[in-house]
């Protein structure tokens, strides 16, 4: 059972804004100073497009917008495009040299 | 352009061992953490195991602790995971995946590789 949990699905219409979270539901992750996110379309490796909570990988559209307020982090996608459409993760350090992801959000475009 | 490319996987029986591959190029392996990551089709993510730039810092999932080992060839750009005494569980996509750090501070993967499928299965 993850550590961090996060809503089973998602979706929201183009153009409009919609909200992923991510929850630490156990004291067995590390600092969650360090959260990262996901994309992972169907087929596909996901690719990393937030870290260290809000900060954005070259090439990633400031359309993804990633935030924290204590125990729970939050993905943000703004102006959804068809292409938005896939599975995203959270994913955390859980101290002692591990790492957790949760458990994947399918985000669908109406 | 940073590649990954596993090889590696394929059928084992339960009991039995396998031995995974990494092999790095366009960037500065060793000055990398590096990751395994597995994903059952059609299922989520799962941390497997991570170690640092110089081996100094290792971390194994519980869920295979005490069977699998994850190591690095810095010279050749390899990374590496052992598989031992392997369940029909361990049965799953395995990504090979590079760290922002150095450390095992951030655990943020920045480039995966395409996975290689391991199936344990008697």
């Amino acid at each position: 059972q993850s550590a961090l949990t996060q809503p089973p699905s998602a979706s929201g219409s183009p153009g409009q804004s919609v909200t992923i979270s991510c929850t630490r539901t156990s004291g067995d992750v590390g600092s969650f100073d360090f959260v990262s996110w996901y994309q992972q379309h169907p087929g596909k490796a996901p690719k990393l497009i937030i870290y260290e909570v809000r900060k954005r990988p070259s090439g990633v559209p400031d359309r993804f917008f990633g935030s924290k307020f204590d125990n729970t982090a939050s993905l943000t996608i703004s102006g959804l495009q068809a292409e938005d459409e896939a599975d995203y993760y959270c994913g955390s350090d859980a101290g002692k040299n591990r790492g957790v992801f949760g458990g994947g959000t399918k985000l669908t475009v109406l | 352009e940073v590649y990954l490319v596993e090889s590696g996987g394929g059928l084992a029986q339960p009991g039995r061992s396998l031995r995974l591959s990494c092999a790095a190029s366009g960037f500065f392996f060793d000055d990398y953490a590096m990751h395994w990551v597995r994903q059952i089709p059609g299922k989520g993510l799962e941390w497997v195991s991570s170690i640092n730039w110089d081996s100094s810092e290792i971390g194994h999932a519980d869920s295979v602790k005490g069977r699998f080992s994850i190591s690095r060839d810095n010279a050749k750009k390899s990374l590496f995971l052992q598989m031992n005494s392997l369940r029909p569980e361990d049965t799953a996509l395995y990504y090979c995946a590079k760290d922002i750090g150095s450390t095992l501070l951030y655990n943020a993967f920045d480039s995966w590789g395409q996975g290689v499928l391991v199936t344990v299965s008697s």
